[in-house]
């Protein structure tokens, strides 16, 4: 167990939907990692947020956007959403230490879009 | 942009046996990190080794040992005495530290033969 959670485990939506998907990240960790896995390839990064910002992008339209709280938890929202973006999200929390930031990663949610 | 590459999509061990899984990698950065990740059916990824790029000295945590060669980009992960919990699948990772987060590969689906 890597102590980070996600809710819900399972979400449906329908293609033109927003959605939002929760986290909850270790204590002490300052950093927030979003990944969308699509079925049979690797994790693809989405963004990172680092002290309630984002710091980092991946190659990811703007209708995917996060917040990340003071609490330890952090949100990834999804507008108009598209059937490609039926995937498993998995976010991970880490305490960053300048160049090297492990990541813990929750065990994701899945995404189906019709 | 960094790729990360696994040409083996499955690979399938006996019981006991040792099996080795491959892993190159794209950057022209001279500092960064390299990960193998598990992922069970459970979904969750979990981290089974790191390597530092500015050490020689390959990684080891148990069973588990990488074989890294940074002037042929190669990063290859080699299991002992393979045991039924190590069925999963593996995926390669590379971190050029900072903000960018995880480059993954598509990953390598290890069976482990009773």
């Amino acid at each position: 167990e890597t102590g980070v959670t996600q809710s819900p485990t399972h979400l449906i939506k329908t293609r033109g939907q927003q959605v939002t998907l929760r986290c909850s990240s270790q204590s002490g960790h300052n950093t927030v990692s979003w990944y969308q896995q699509a079925l049979g390839q690797g994790p693809q990064f989405i963004f990172q947020y680092y002290r309630e910002e984002e710091n980092g992008r991946g190659n990811f339209p703007p209708r995917f956007s996060g917040l990340q709280f003071p609490n330890y938890s952090s949100e990834l929202n999804v507008n108009a959403l598209e059937l490609d973006d039926s995937a498993l999200y998995l976010c991970a929390s880490g305490r960053t230490s300048g160049f090297y930031n492990e990541q813990f990663f929750g065990p994701g949610t899945r995404l189906t879009v019709l | 942009a960094q790729t990360v590459t696994q040409s083996q999509p499955e690979m399938s061990v006996q019981e006991a046996e040792t099996v080795t899984l491959s892993c190159t990698y794209d950057t022209s950065e001279s500092d960064y990190y390299l990960f193998w990740y598990k992922q069970p059916p459970s979904r969750q990824m979990i981290l089974v080794i790191r390597q530092e790029a500015y050490k020689q000295q390959n990684a080891t945590e148990n069973r588990f040992s990488v074989n890294f060669q940074k002037a042929a980009k190669s990063f290859s992960l080699k299991i002992s005495d393979s045991q039924l919990g190590d069925a999963a699948m593996y995926f390669c990772a590379y971190s050029g530290g900072g903000a960018d987060g995880l480059t993954f590969g598509k990953g390598t689906h290890l069976i482990i033969q009773p």
